[in-house]
């Protein structure tokens, strides 16, 4: 069955300072892998996806991530965090037969 | 402009009520989504609508009762409310029919708490 695992519950950062978020997967075929963030209140945004080719994907926000296949990994980085990048976010993998499955997410906090 | 709204944003009731969530989209995709994510933000899908026709039905309570007027609207009814449905109701939408593919936009949500 498919499942998604980020490790991390929470973590805290300053601002300006590098981050990586991780994410591991578990899925029989081909994988579909997303990263969200979700602001307070606010609904689930796409910052980027991969489906196949260039392993290093770049999204929106300056945010970039690796897939790996062989540590079933795909984590998510940025250079330099902003305060405003503090959010929780979502790591999920789908397919094209299947729903998307969501990690329990990663709470960032950024301290100034 | 908003892409996918719903209404309401908070929704307090008594256990033993029926109420409904409304959601509509802007975007002219033909899939909806309903998700519910709990008080440790886990979220799990709970139904699909592609082009007004069931496509994804979880393991959810029968008293959860989806209904798609037009591929614009979702709109979620739960009979005999319970406490355990309290949570956070997001409906989102895609282009395509594919759950697991395709990018999905979220709504703002719908907090409802059952006393």
């Amino acid at each position: 069955a498919q499942s998604v695992t980020q490790p991390d519950i929470h973590i805290t950062v300053s601002e300006g300072a590098s981050l990586e978020l991780r994410c591991n997967y578990s899925y029989g075929a081909t994988p579909y892998l997303f990263w969200y963030v979700q602001s307070p209140g606010q609904g689930l945004q796409l910052l980027l996806k991969y489906f196949s080719g260039d392993t290093l994907v770049q999204g929106i926000k300056g945010f970039e991530a690796e897939f790996k296949r062989s540590q079933s990994s795909f984590n998510l980085r940025k250079p330099s965090v902003h305060w405003s990048d503090a959010a929780e976010y979502f790591c999920a993998v789908g397919g094209n037969t299947d729903k998307l499955i969501f990690g329990t997410g990663t709470r960032l906090q950024v301290f100034p | 402009d908003t892409a996918v709204s719903q209404t309401p944003k908070y929704l307090v009731t008594q256990m033993g009520n029926d109420k409904s969530i409304k959601c509509e989209q802007n975007l002219g995709h033909d899939t909806m989504y309903w998700y519910k994510q709990d008080s440790k933000k886990f979220l799990k899908i709970m139904f699909s609508y592609n082009n007004k026709e069931l496509i994804i039905n979880e393991t959810v309570p029968n008293r959860f009762s989806p209904k798609s007027p037009d591929k614009a609207h979702l709109n979620l009814h739960i009979n005999s409310l319970e406490l355990g449905d309290s949570a956070v109701y997001f409906c989102a939408s895609s282009q395509a029919g594919l759950a697991g593919a395709d990018t999905q936009y979220f709504g703002p949500g719908t907090r409802l708490t059952v006393l």
